[in-house]
């Protein structure tokens, strides 16, 4: 059975501190893996689509990262504006275009 | 903008009643989703289409129906609601990404609260 595991669950950030979050992922045929973005009320708006193992892709300060077991999202010099719910989801090759998606990290960025 | 519009947006019904959302695109794509979000269980898929009147299920759909009669439209039923049907319901649809996957964009959200 496919898994997806986020870490930490939530994340307090300084201004200008930077950090990773992890996306632990176990799936039989990875398609691709995909990050999000959701704020508070809203839908989650895509961010990212890594295909295979050492691919990375960067925008303004966030740059993820995929192995052939986990993803990382670095956060490089973090705004308050970056405060959201960062959601990481798999598609598997037989799924049929589904996505299984783990259950978040919370980050709040402080000024 | 990926030009999804999802209605109502709130909706607050009694258990048993049936209900009825609604997901439009205006993009023409092939593939449109439901999924629901509770805390504690992330996004979770209920069913998805992957053209007109074709239909399947998700993880989810145990209580749950949908149609599609239009490339635009795709509509979800609650037959008879239940409490534990309260949720944040989300639409999607999704275009190639290219290398045979497919990205998928979401809508705003219907909140639905059964009591």
């Amino acid at each position: 059975e496919d898994q997806v595991t986020q870490s930490p669950e939530a994340l307090r950030l300084q201004e200008g501190e930077s950090s990773s979050l992890n996306c632990s992922y176990t799936v039989s045929g990875l398609r691709g893996l995909f990050w999000y973005r959701q704020d508070p009320g809203k839908g989650p708006e895509f961010l990212f689509t890594l295909y295979s193992a050492g691919e990375e892709k960067e925008k303004e300060r966030l740059k993820a990262t995929l192995t052939k077991k986990e993803s990382f999202l670095h956060i490089t010099a973090p705004k308050p504006e970056d405060s959201a719910t960062y959601l990481c989801a798999v598609q598997a090759v037989y799924s049929g275009y589904a996505l299984n998606f783990g259950k978040g990290t919370s980050l709040l960025v402080t000024p | 903008d990926a030009g999804i519009t999802q209605s109502p947006r709130h909706k607050v019904t009694e258990t048993g009643t049936p209900v009825t959302l609604r997901c439009h695109q205006t993009e023409n794509h092939r593939y449109m989703y439901w999924y629901r979000q509770d805390p504690g269980h992330g996004l979770r898929l209920i069913h998805y289409s992957y053209g007109v009147k074709d239909t399947d299920k998700g993880e989810v759909s145990d209580g749950y129906s949908v149609s599609r009669s239009k490339t635009e439209d795709f509509l979800l039923t609650l037959e008879s609601a239940t409490s534990s049907q309260t949720s944040v319901y989300f639409c999607a649809i999704s275009e190639s990404g290219g290398r045979g996957l497919y990205e998928q964009y979401f809508g705003p959200g219907t909140r639905l609260t059964v009591t």
